[in-house]
């Protein structure tokens, strides 16, 4: 596609429910990331994925996120037994080359809503 | 690790005035990207101008102007002629020359006034 879809655009979960998170990236963009913005904050690193390579997990916050990517497509996070700390704005952003120097394209983010 | 502040959490400005935000970050390594991101209620990051830390010459991408003082790790946006279309988060950003992440300050929130 032209951009990053992200979905759902919102999610609202109840406290301990699993929830799993879409991310299309721009076909033929290898490297794909996560990223999480709490309300007034800026954004944490979460998981990187280039290519076939073992993905860079260092940002993932605790054993309940995880996140997989078949190959150079979708991606999915996953976020068990949900905690309202949890709640935040999910971006995605893919790039064509790896992160040096070249900027993401960013999708428009999923907010989570943990109740 | 690599912090980024920004330590101005909101600006405003006057339609078609000029407004400067500030960034400073904090690094040991001598190569790395410097980026101004613009988030507007849609929630998209837009990239509006990169800086590479290896050359001298401040960035510009048309409105937008970047002072880059490498020494003091300083790295300030400005925005000239400013639009109600300007008005947004704007995030600074970091990134190394080897590593798998970029390193965002808290943003500023900008408002332009009629």
């Amino acid at each position: 596609g032209a951009g990053v879809s992200q979905s759902p655009s919102n999610k609202v979960t109840e406290k301990g429910k699993d929830v799993e998170l879409r991310c299309d990236p721009i076909s033929g963009h290898t490297a794909l990331y996560w990223y999480r913005q709490r309300l007034g904050q800026g954004l944490e690193f979460l998981i990187y994925f280039q290519g076939n390579s073992a993905p860079d997990k260092s940002g993932l916050p605790s054993d309940r996120f995880s996140a997989e990517r078949t190959g150079e497509s979708v991606s999915t996070l996953t976020i068990q037994r949900t905690q309202q700390e949890d709640s935040a704005v999910y971006l995605c952003a893919s790039s064509l080359d790896g992160p040096l120097g070249y900027g993401y394209t960013f999708g428009s983010g999923t907010r989570l809503t943990v109740v | 690790a690599q912090t980024v502040t920004q330590s101005q959490p909101e600006m405003s400005v006057q339609e078609a005035e000029t407004v400067t935000l500030s960034c400073t970050y904090d690094t040991s390594e001598s190569d790395y990207y410097l980026f101004w991101y613009k988030q507007p209620p849609s929630r998209q990051m837009i990239l509006v101008i990169r800086q590479e830390a290896y050359k001298q010459q401040n960035a510009t991408e048309n409105r937008f102007s970047v002072n880059f003082q490498k020494a003091a790790k300083s790295f300030s946006l400005k925005i000239s002629d400013s639009q109600l279309g300007d008005a947004a988060m704007y995030f600074c950003a970091y990134s190394s020359n080897t590593g798998n992440q970029f390193y965002f300050g808290t943003g500023t929130s900008l408002t332009v006034i009629p």
